[in-house]
């Protein structure tokens, strides 16, 4: 079936460094890739997103790309800051189907 | 204030005992899904709504009930509770289809001895 891996799993980083997390997927009809950032405690809240005609996009200091031919996406965080701490979800969307299907999720911790 | 709104946020149970965990929207929007969240697995699909009286399973349904009778409503039945339930649950919706965003309730962290 469908799934979509996520790494990595854990991620520790110095306060004003970047943060990369990767997804990789296997449903080659998707073509919606949602970001989630949950912090502790709290719902689940869409961050950023982008679509397969779209390879990259960037809001302030997060940005997302995707490889559609490699079944990659991948989330950018520059400059981070502690309150980028969080666990952040990557998923895949694709038409025809209510599915969205979430990776396992990767904990970000910002030491300051 | 748009939201999603779950009850009870909290629930410890004995095993067998019928519950519902209640979802509501007031934004009108047309999908509503559950999802439970354990550990390393992430977020994973139990059932999802596409409108009124219209669901499906998703990725995880075995051991749970779910009804839309009223578009603003989704509650989620377990009608007869087990250890391997206990998790965290969220009630979403989402306006559109697919490429739209998922609005999530607050959660429920279930407990089942």
């Amino acid at each position: 079936g469908e799934n979509v891996e996520q790494h990595p799993s854990t991620l520790s980083v110095q306060e004003g460094d970047s943060a990369v997390i990767k997804c990789t997927y296997s449903d080659s009809a998707s073509n919606y890739f949602p970001w989630y950032k949950q912090e502790l405690g709290k719902r689940p809240q869409l961050i950023i997103d982008i679509r397969s005609n779209v390879g990259e996009k960037k809001d302030q200091r997060i940005a997302v790309t995707l490889n559609k031919t490699a079944k990659h996406f991948s989330l950018h965080i520059t400059e981070t800051q502690p309150e980028d701490s969080a666990v952040y979800f990557c998923a895949t969307g694709g038409t025809g189907g209510f599915k969205t299907i979430f990776g396992a999720g990767t904990r970000l911790f910002v030491k300051a | 204030e748009a939201q999603v709104t779950q009850n009870p946020r909290y629930l410890i149970t004995v095993t067998g005992k019928k519950l519902t965990v209640t979802c509501s929207q007031n934004m009108n929007h047309e999908y509503m899904s559950w999802y439970r969240q354990d550990p390393g697995l992430g977020l994973r699909q139990i059932y999802y709504s596409m409108n009124v009286e219209v669901t499906d399973k998703g990725d995880v349904p075995e051991g749970y009930k779910v009804s839309r009778k009223e578009k603003r409503n989704f509650p989620l039945i377990l009608e007869s509770p087990s250890p391997n339930q206990t998790s965290l649950y969220f009630c979403a919706s989402r306006s559109g289809d697919f490429d739209t965003e998922a609005f999530f309730g607050q959660g429920t962290r279930l407990t089942v001895v």
